[in-house]
């Protein structure tokens, strides 16, 4: 089956300019949730939706916000950028039952590049 | 959600059998334990869940004591295609989200 896809691969963009990133979760999966990768910081939680609602949410300032639509896909977004946004941000399906973890099946993320 | 601790690093050669073990003394009831793998510029890959004593499946093992205050993963005969992160993860259904810790670098050898 396919996997998780998460468009665009990589994004370069200014500070001050907002971003909206794309995943399409694996067919049947009614749970993604997003995480934030860097260096430093390593992987971090930013929010998670089921079936369009947002259950959790990650120490992330406001700038950062998320949807999810009816078909299961999910967009986030991330206002005003800042160097410090640059990261590789991945997005994660489940079927959203059971013991937190299973299973989740994450894309390849998207890289974004802040300058 | 209970934080883990697990090694920085590892090595290991080919062939070898690998235990990455984690600790998670403050782990609840109802946590489940997690392991991912992560290859650089790829998204993490579950591995093993488990909330008591041995799972096993085609990839590894996982070995949780009674206390469940740590757990230890498994990975036999190692080959270099398994230089990887990998993550041990605590939580329950509740919480819907995954909180990674620093994970373990292994590095396979020839």
């Amino acid at each position: 089956k396919a996997g998780v896809t998460q468009t665009p691969r990589y994004l370069i963009k200014t500070r001050g300019q907002q971003v909206t990133l794309s995943c399409s979760p694996i067919s049947g999966h009614r749970s993604v949730s997003w995480y934030q990768q860097t260096p430093g910081q390593g992987l971090q939680f930013l929010f998670e939706y089921f079936s369009e609602t947002q259950r959790n949410k990650g120490n992330f300032p406001g700038r950062f916000s998320g949807r999810q639509f009816s078909n299961s896909r999910s967009e986030m977004n991330v206002s005003t950028l800042e160097l410090g946004d640059s990261a590789l941000y991945l997005c994660a399906s489940s079927s959203g039952q059971g013991a937190v973890g299973y299973g989740y099946t994450f894309g390849s993320g998207t890289r974004l590049t802040v300058v | 959600l209970a934080k883990t601790t697990q090694p920085i690093s590892m090595d290991s050669y080919e062939g070898q059998e690998v235990n990455i073990t984690c600790s998670h003394n403050n782990i609840a009831t109802n946590d489940y334990i997690t392991w991912y793998q992560q290859f650089p510029s790829q998204g993490p890959r579950f591995i093993i869940q488990g909330y008591k004593t041995k799972v096993t499946n085609e990839v590894a093992s996982l070995f949780i004591p009674a206390d469940r205050k740590s757990s230890t993963l498994s990975l036999p005969r190692v080959s270099l295609s398994d230089t990887a992160v990998y993550y041990c993860l605590v939580g329950d259904g509740a919480g819907n989200m995954l909180t990674f810790g620093g994970g373990t670098r292994l590095m396979v050898k020839p």
